[in-house]
């Protein structure tokens, strides 16, 4: 059985804080990893993807990738209130994906 | 570039009816498209590949007779909810693959349907 594993947090950090989101895997094969933001009630938003060992920046985003470890984590700098969200983390072989339960961030103003 | 609809976002029907969702990608070509059910608080919970010109690929305790999937062109899969029971109120998302297998492209979410069976 293929999983990947999030802490459902609540994660809560202060405004202007660093949010770090960790998520673990099983499948060694896994090739594409991702991160997706989902508010409530809405459906998921793509905020980065990452396939190599290593981090990938963009803006206020940085993913990290260790494949050794079966890890990725997104850091989140300058913490908005409006980043408070559920962080997905998704783990793709070819192109079909296996999402995490997801980790409830909260911003505190 | 790369936007997905769904039609309709929400839904309110009677128990015993059927129910059709539309899943458009609506400026590029999808060979590939996901459907995905999410419960309040939970995860995306795949139900099912659906690939175009050919039969949906179900994952395992998805009733495919019940949940039946059309992908009838490279840029529309409808989802079909049959004799809808309240345990199927739902969360229902759909996806569209850009890239083909292999490829290092991404899934683009559409808005979903909420269904609320009575």
């Amino acid at each position: 059985q293929k999983e990947v594993e999030q802490n459902s947090g609540p994660l809560s950090v202060p405004e202007g804080a660093i949010a770090s989101l960790n998520c673990t895997y099983s499948d060694r094969g896994s090739q594409s990893f991702f991160w997706y933001r989902q508010y409530s009630g809405k459906s998921p938003e793509l905020i980065m993807f990452i396939y190599s060992n290593g981090d990938k920046e963009d803006g206020r985003f940085t993913a990290q990738l260790n494949k050794a470890s079966q890890y990725v984590s997104l850091l989140i700098r300058d913490s908005q209130p409006s980043d408070s969200a559920t962080y997905l983390c998704a783990v793709g072989g070819t192109y079909k994906y296996i999402f995490g339960t997801g980790t409830r961030l909260k911003v505190l103003a | 570039g790369a936007v997905v609809s769904q039609h309709p976002s929400r839904v309110i029907c009677k128990s015993g009816t059927s129910v059709k969702i539309e899943c458009r990608s609506l400026d590029f070509q999808a060979t590939t498209m996901f459907w995905y059910r999410q419960f309040p608080k939970k995860s995306l919970m795949l139900m099912a590949t659906s690939n175009e010109g050919s039969k949906a690929t179900y994952e395992q305790g998805v009733e495919k007779d019940k949940f039946l999937i059309n992908h009838a062109s490279l840029t529309l899969s409808t989802l079909t909810v049959t004799s809808a029971h309240p345990e199927d109120s739902s969360f229902y998302i759909c996806s569209a693959y850009r890239g083909w297998p292999g490829s290092t492209d991404t899934q683009y979410f559409g808005p979903g349907t909420r269904l609320t069976v009575l």
